[in-house]
């Protein structure tokens, strides 16, 4: 049973180059989210989706940073241009949104390096 | 502005001890809390969560109480073990707007070390 899939799982780049990371989440999962975790900071929510729709992205620092789902099974999330302070560890999530705050499911994250 | 604060950075306990690990939060709406596990090069996985309508909730070595009136949570680990070794996060949740999405806070972390 494949839990929350992310990749890539390392990516180092130049200041100023476009990145994209992945996540496909657990098949049957409505809800998906992005965080990124920093020593300073821990684990900051960047945005969430609920069946596709972004609900909130108050998380996202810089229009730098964008994100979509283009169906239930497939996210992206872009920063362009990037800079060295993004470098960081992105995770996904995903869970069934029900009647409650259910867990989330995380998958193992990419650590990004941008030099 | 932090709504969710674990203001230990980290934590080191002989094993068999108990492990303490503490976590307070600033938004009253919050209405469910949550405890994370993290190993290195790994995403975080659920280990035990509380409502706010119980001040405790137990799971085996694992014990979340909850003071609503002092905006405090801790996880006890009791006897703590070698393989508890890990970043442990706080999280906290409430309903948000009209679409019923729960938006989940989590705290910094805190780092615990079990010496054997």
């Amino acid at each position: 049973d494949a839990g929350v899939i992310q990749s890539p799982r390392h990516e180092v780049t130049e200041m100023g180059q476009e990145v994209t990371l992945r996540c496909k989440p657990i098949s049957g999962h409505n809800s998906l989210f992005w965080y990124r975790q920093t020593m300073m900071r821990g684990l900051e929510l960047l945005i969430y989706f609920n069946n596709n729709v972004p609900i909130d992205d108050s998380g996202m620092p810089e229009d730098r940073f964008s994100a979509k789902m283009p169906n239930a099974s497939f996210s992206t999330l872009k920063i362009q241009p990037s800079e060295p302070r993004d470098s960081a560890v992105y995770f996904c999530a995903s869970r069934v949104r029900g009647g409650g705050p259910d867990t989330q499911y995380f998958g193992p994250g990419t650590r990004l390096t941008v030099l | 502005d932090q709504q969710v604060k674990q203001n230990s950075p980290s934590l080191s306990v002989q094993e068999g001890r108990i492990s303490i690990l503490n976590c307070d939060y600033t938004n009253s709406m919050f209405d469910y809390f949550l405890w994370y596990k993290k190993y290195p090069a790994e995403g975080p996985t659920f280990l035990i969560s509380i409502s706010s309508i119980k001040d405790k909730n137990e799971d085996g070595r694992f014990t979340v109480f909850l003071n609503k009136s002092a905006k405090h949570l801790s996880l006890h680990i009791v006897p703590s073990q070698p393989g508890d070794s890990a970043v442990y996060f706080c999280a906290a949740s409430g309903s948000r707007g009209s679409t019923g999405g729960f938006k989940t806070i989590f705290g910094a972390g805190t780092r615990l070390f079990v010496k054997a």
